[in-house]
């Protein structure tokens, strides 16, 4: 399995509204990652998880709540989100730094809108 | 810090070859990614070098050359389908996470 998913594809919510994407796979890597891509723009990296442990935050706005709950799962927790947050969130995992070959697969991405 | 850059855009014929350069300044360097990304869906893995030289994958390859800070994907053969954007990516040292992007090359193929 080469997979990640990516729950839910499309999703619409208001400034006031509490919601989650939540990302799997299955292919025993230990580094998952969420990205933000708005239109025509390149990923840009929001969060990494190491062995289930928060490695890093880009600075990212409190409103944005990672979450990895085992190996395998990863979701991100939506809460007072602005118009500006709408965007792609994908999702990626890969093995860890010199952990063999660690070329990130990404996730197909949450295209998310906030209203 | 990090500094990569592509082109925006490219044109090329169907059944054409088409060189997409990337040069990059980086405080770190471990390896050099590229991905293919058609518009609102995810990138998908092409390639990674880290060592000088040519990769090849069937219809796509890979240069490298770490002294000079650039690599350049070829794709050959060209396909309607090959349009979409292409992605340069630098990790940025050993044991970092952290895949850096390029703006990357919108590539458009024509009939």
């Amino acid at each position: 399995d080469t997979e990640v998913t990516q729950t839910p594809k499309h999703l619409v919510m208001g400034m006031t509204n509490k919601k989650s994407l939540k990302c799997e796979q299955h292919m025993g890597h230990r580094a998952m990652y969420w990205y933000k891509q708005k239109a025509k723009k390149p990923p840009e990296l929001m969060f990494v998880y190491s062995y289930e442990k928060l490695s890093i935050n880009e600075s990212v706005p409190s409103r944005f709540s990672p979450e990895c709950p085992n190996s395998s799962l990863l979701n991100l927790h939506l809460h007072a989100l602005q118009p500006e947050d709408s965007a792609l969130y994908l999702c990626a995992s890969s093995h860890p730094p010199g952990q063999g070959y660690n070329e990130q697969f990404f996730g197909p991405g949450t295209r998310l809108t906030v209203l | 810090g990090q500094n990569i850059d592509q082109p925006t855009e490219m044109t090329a014929t169907e059944g054409a070859i088409v060189q997409i350069n990337c040069t990059y300044q980086t405080s770190g360097f471990n390896g050099l990614f590229w991905y293919q990304q058609h518009a609102g869906e995810a990138p998908t893995f092409l390639s990674y070098n880290v060592l000088d030289g040519l990769e090849e994958k069937g219809r796509f390859s890979s240069f490298l050359s770490r002294s000079k800070g650039y690599s350049y994907l070829l794709l050959k053969e060209l396909q309607m389908k090959d349009s979409a954007s292409y992605l340069c990516g630098v990790g940025p040292g050993a044991g970092s996470y952290q895949l850096t992007f390029g703006k990357g090359t919108k590539l458009s193929v024509i009939p």
